[in-house]
């Protein structure tokens, strides 16, 4: 396919317990981002990779929420002792990206992951 | 705060008319402005931009209008179609920033 695929496309788990969300980019896309989006609100930035590296990790709401790209593809985002208001939509998003930002360039995302902690 | 504010929750229009919708921010630092479109179960799908050099964008029935001295910009559909129906999101780039900044979202209902 030839969009950004993130799986599993639903998660259903129990409070205070581990899960992990991943990121399929479009191949070639150097930028990766994850965004977060709570019912009747629009998305909200978590994270964002340049190549291997966490360029902005501003999003992040605390220590349990942590991300990876260990070789600038596929990304992985953990979130450790999950707690019921970690429930929401994650989205994923890549963007042919470089460093220079006035190469205006769209964001395009995934289907999204639905985290349900119960 | 809200740093990029729609603040029509809906909006319903007759199949054929123009759809209009709204968007305000508070940033003046941002200079890149998206529209992305959603439907349920699907994550956003990219209409259109505009970069803050310009006042106005087209492409196709979608038309993107961008007002800087009134931080405001609008997405004009025409004629609009039974497809159009889905929520709207009005998103903001700040210079220098990557990440993207969101409105609440707008639901149009085209009816026919």
């Amino acid at each position: 396919g030839a969009g950004v695929s993130q799986t599993p496309s639903n998660k259903v788990t129990e409070k205070g317990k581990y899960v992990e969300l991943r990121c399929d980019p479009i191949s070639g896309h150097t930028a990766l981002y994850w965004y977060r989006q709570s019912l009747g609100q629009g998305p909200e930035f978590l994270i964002y990779f340049q190549g291997t590296g966490a360029a902005d990790d501003s999003g992040l709401p605390n220590d349990r929420f942590f991300a990876v790209r260990p070789e600038g593809s596929v990304s992985t985002l953990k979130i450790q002792r999950t707690e019921r208001g970690d429930s929401a939509v994650y989205l994923c998003a890549s963007s042919p990206r470089t460093e220079d930002s006035h190469s205006n360039q769209p964001q395009h995302f995934g289907d999204g992951t639905r985290l349900s902690i119960l | 705060d809200q740093q990029v504010k729609q603040n029509s929750p809906s909006l319903s229009v007759q199949e054929g008319r123009i759809s209009i919708l709204n968007c305000d921010y508070t940033n003046s630092m941002f200079d890149y402005f998206l529209w992305y479109k959603k439907y349920p179960a699907e994550g956003p799908t990219f209409l259109i931009s505009i970069s803050s050099i310009k006042d106005k964008n087209e492409d196709g029935r979608f038309t993107v209008f961008l007002n800087k001295s009134a931080k405001h910009l609008s997405l004009h559909i025409v004629p609009s179609q039974p497809g159009d129906s889905a929520v709207y999101f009005c998103a903001a780039r700040a210079e220098g920033a990557q990440k993207l900044v969101f409105g609440q979202g707008t639901r149009l209902t085209i009816n026919p």
